[in-house]
């Protein structure tokens, strides 16, 4: 089955502790995309990738790192998370960044207390 | 700077009772706009992608239209089972990423 998968997809973690939340998918797309949806603010992109070790600034990247380092998988990296970072992510994939839907997996819930 | 709006914010139906979510831009030029549906718990879905004025999509209950200005997506005896949030995002020319809405979030009372 073609999909995006995101884990955790719960995470409860406190302040400046270090964490990783994988996304991979399985049908073989250039384009990679992690969002942040926030109650009022919709979604919005942290970073994207064309391709693999292409990586770019989305709208709202400060606290984040990606890296691609493979076709399939595409993994956000806080570091030190801040409690202003608490919301709902999805990563998302497709063919292209031109006029190609977006595949979004279903979700982590981060929480930083 | 680009901008998405969509009203209302939230909209109940009576099962049957046809309505129109709306959808409205602003870009520097459009390269594309996007309809998705994301259920709770649950990543957006892809319904559509509309690429120039005057252009419609249909599938099942919903029908989507744009113009130069905004989008609708007309959904036509609704069942309860179309209740779900509504995005709309757009794609501007040069642009590699899209902009989204906060959505419409429908319910649709048996």
């Amino acid at each position: 089955e073609a999909q995006v998968t995101q884990n955790p997809r719960y995470l409860i973690t406190v302040t400046g502790k270090k964490l990783t939340v994988t996304c991979s998918q399985n049908m073989n797309h250039e384009y990679m995309s992690w969002y942040r949806q926030d109650p009022g603010l919709g979604l919005r992109q942290i970073y994207y990738s064309m391709n693999v070790e292409v990586t770019d600034k989305g709208d709202v990247p400060e606290g984040y790192k990606v890296s691609r380092k493979e076709k399939r998988n595409f993994p956000l990296i806080l570091e030190s998370p801040s409690p202003n970072q608490t919301s709902l992510y999805f990563c998302a994939s497709s063919w292209s960044s031109y006029n190609s839907p977006l595949h979004f997996g279903n979700g982590t819930r981060l929480t930083v207390t | 700077e680009d901008q998405v709006t969509q009203s209302p914010e939230a909209l109940r139906l009576q099962e049957g009772e046809s309505s129109s979510l709306n959808c409205s831009y602003t870009v520097s030029g459009l390269r594309g706009l996007f309809w998705y549906r994301q259920d709770p718990g649950k990543g957006p879905e892809f319904l559509f992608t509309l690429y120039s004025a005057g252009e419609e999509k249909e599938k099942e209950r919903l029908k989507a239209t744009l113009t130069k200005k905004e989008s609708f997506l007309h959904i036509t005896a609704p069942k309860p089972e179309d209740s779900a949030t509504y995005l709309c995002a757009v794609q501007a020319t040069g642009a590699n990423n899209l902009f989204f809405g906060t959505g419409t979030r429908l319910t649709v009372i048996p």
